[in-house]
């Protein structure tokens, strides 16, 4: 059963510094990996989308990248802002269906 | 566009009552999904639909039903509430539900939940 962990569950930083996300899965099988934020009381906005085939993309200030054969994803943001306090949560699509295995997600706090 | 809208969005209801939570959609999407989002789970896939006319069990499918008459909606009936399924309610579509398609899910606002 494939299952999904990101560290850390919280993360508090000063605006303008650079993070790192993480996001890991137990089944290397994923047709593709997706990373979503969600604000408080609304629901997921797509950032970005890694097919199996990609290392990584980037869009603006993110970059994710994928490691299929270790089961790694990661999410870098540069340049911190405190409108990127959010949740943010990766999601693997199964090679077999539709299907998408969630993270719990990490919650990140932008201090200014 | 629209893109994926839900209603309503916020339901407050008792043990047995039964209800429906709508999901439409705009952007002629062939595949659509229902999860539940719990505090410290992440979300888990309810049903999800291939098609008009197509629906199967996702992850936790017990004491829901769906059904996809059209392609644009996709309701999530709840036969007899209870407490267990007090949670965040999403809907999500996407262009295809083919493998080899650039398959971006989309995601609605969400629907709150209380069982009382």
């Amino acid at each position: 059963k494939q299952e999904v962990t990101q560290i850390p569950a919280a993360l508090s930083v000063p605006e303008g510094e650079n993070l790192v996300l993480n996001c890991s899965f137990t089944d290397s099988a994923i047709y593709n990996l997706q990373w979503f934020r969600q604000d408080p009381g609304k629901g997921l906005t797509s950032l970005l989308l890694i097919q199996s085939s990609q290392r990584e993309q980037t869009s603006g200030r993110l970059n994710a990248s994928l490691d299929k054969s270790s089961g790694r994803s990661t999410l870098y943001i540069a340049a911190s802002q405190p409108g990127d306090s959010a949740t943010y949560l990766c999601a693997v699509r199964l090679e077999y269906g539709n299907k998408l295995v969630f993270g719990a997600g990490t919650i990140l706090r932008v201090k200014s | 566009n629209a893109g994926v809208t839900q209603t309503p969005k916020f339901q407050v209801l008792k043990t047995g009552q039964s209800m429906t939570l709508q999901c439409a959609q705009d952007m002629n999407h062939e595949y659509m999904s229902w999860y539940r989002q719990d505090p410290g789970m992440g979300l888990r896939l309810i049903h999800y639909s291939v098609g008009a006319g197509i629906t199967d069990q996702g992850e936790v499918p017990n004491g829901y039903n769906v059904s996809r008459s059209t392609t644009e909606d996709f309701p999530l009936r709840l036969l007899s509430a209870a407490p267990s399924q007090t949670s965040v309610y999403f809907c999500a579509s996407s262009y295809s539900a083919a493998r080899e398609t650039f398959n971006e899910q989309f995601f609605g606002p969400g629907t709150r939940l209380t069982v009382l």
